[in-house]
Formats: structure tokens, C-alpha cells, sequence
């Protein structure tokens, strides 16, 4: 149990629509950050937000944008959706500087 | 491209057994080096992390860094059927500190035998 929280646990979406995706970061992290994650294959970063500003940013198209909020806490937007969107979201946390994160259960995301 | 590859496995040990898993990486500057454990259906979970060159250990877990020849392992000794996951090597890429951007293999799955 990491105290990083993700919500909802499942989601359906059809193409085109958009979602947003939720999490509480670990009591005392200050920093969060995104992944994706295709079946079968490894987390991909998607961005990380410090002080509620995107501080590091992969491969991914502007319809994927975040917030963070004073308290931390953080959404994922994805406009547009896709099938390929079709994944499970993980947020982490961290203390700026620490490069350890702690992982939240994730989103699971199904386009169809 | 920055990379991080693994061998999918699956790799089959009998319970008792060292579990040895491997990583390699493209990114030559690449300081931080993790290990994370993930269960069917859930999160990582982190279970080691390595900065320097040699041996880390922390209870049943070994991990082994050789940044010449860009090679991360993984040691498990005494595996149980509890230690049958998912292992994903992951390398911190980001601007030394400001920013944490992991890139991950795309793991390997361990299966140990009762």
C-alpha cells in the first residue's frame, strides 16, 4: 500500500470522447507524475508536474494534458480518445529530487 | 531512441532456486537503475534501486550494476511461488533530479515452480 490513490479503478469510453482521470499523492510527495501502460508491454512516461507545472514531458500528443493541484493532488485529460488510448493509467509520486516513486493501482481505460 | 530491454521469459525456476533476471540499456549517461515487482492485475511495486557500480543486497534481493557494459541484473535467492511476477527494469533518464522519467523494459515473467 503505497497511499497514492487512483479513481475510478475502470473506465469505458467510446472514440472521440474524452476522459479524466484522478489521483491523491502519497502524504508529503510533492511531485507526480504519469505513465501508460499497454498490455504486455512496460510503463511509458507521459509527464511529471511539480508546483503545478509540467517539468518533463515523452512521447505523447498534446490531447494527452495534466493539472496539479495545490494540494498535490492531480488529473489526466485525454481529449479525442482513441483505441489505442486503450490502457492501464498509472500515477506515482515522489519527493522532488528523489527519484523513487510509489505507484497508485492505476485506471484501467478501455476505448472502444 | 533510449531503451531498456529484458528477456519476456517466461523464466521457470524451482522453489529454493536462484532467480537470475537481466536489463540492458542504451542511455550510456544513465545513473539510477530500478527493479519493480508487478503482480497480474496491479501496480509496480518497487523493490530495488542501484546508482553505483557492484552489488546492492537487501534480503533476498541482489542487484548488480556494470555501467561499462550497460547490464543491470536482478538476483532472487531462495525464490518462493509468492516471488512469480513480473519484473520490469527501469532507467531514470530525466535532468539529474528536477526530473524522474523512468524508462522501462517490458519485463520479464517469473514463474516458480512449487
Amino acid at each position: 500500500e503505497t497511499g497514492v490513490t487512483q479513481s475510478p479503478t475502470h473506465l469505458i469510453k467510446t472514440r472521440g470522447q474524452q476522459v479524466t482521470l484522478r489521483c491523491s499523492s502519497q502524504s508529503g510527495h510533492n511531485t507526480v507524475s504519469w505513465y501508460q501502460q499497454a498490455l504486455g508491454q512496460g510503463p511509458q512516461f507521459i509527464f511529471q508536474y511539480y508546483r503545478e507545472e509540467e517539468n518533463g514531458r515523452g512521447n505523447f500528443p498534446p490531447r494527452f494534458s495534466g493539472l496539479q493541484f495545490p494540494n498535490y493532488s492531480s488529473e489526466l485529460n485525454v481529449n479525442a480518445l482513441e483505441l489505442d488510448d486503450s490502457a492501464l493509467y498509472l500515477c506515482a509520486s515522489s519527493f522532488l529530487g528523489n527519484e523513487k516513486l510509489f505507484f497508485g493501482s492505476g485506471t484501467q481505460l478501455s476505448v472502444l | 531512441q533510449k531503451e531498456v530491454e529484458q528477456n519476456s521469459g517466461p523464466l521457470s525456476v524451482p522453489e529454493g532456486a536462484i532467480a537470475s533476471l537481466n536489463c540492458t540499456y542504451s542511455d550510456r549517461g544513465s545513473q539510477s537503475f530500478f527493479w519493480y515487482r508487478q503482480y497480474s492485475g496491479k501496480s509496480p511495486e518497487l523493490i530495488m534501486f542501484i546508482y553505483s557500480n557492484g552489488d546492492k543486497e537487501d534480503g533476498r534481493f541482489t542487484a548488480q550494476l556494470n555501467k561499462a557494459s550497460q547490464y543491470v541484473s536482478l538476483l532472487i535467492r531462495d525464490s518462493q511461488p509468492s516471488d512469480s511476477a513480473t519484473y520490469l527494469c527501469a532507467v531514470n533518464i530525466g535532468n539529474g533530479g528536477a526530473t524522474n522519467k523512468l524508462i522501462f523494459g517490458t519485463g520479464t515473467l517469473l514463474a516458480v515452480q512449487p
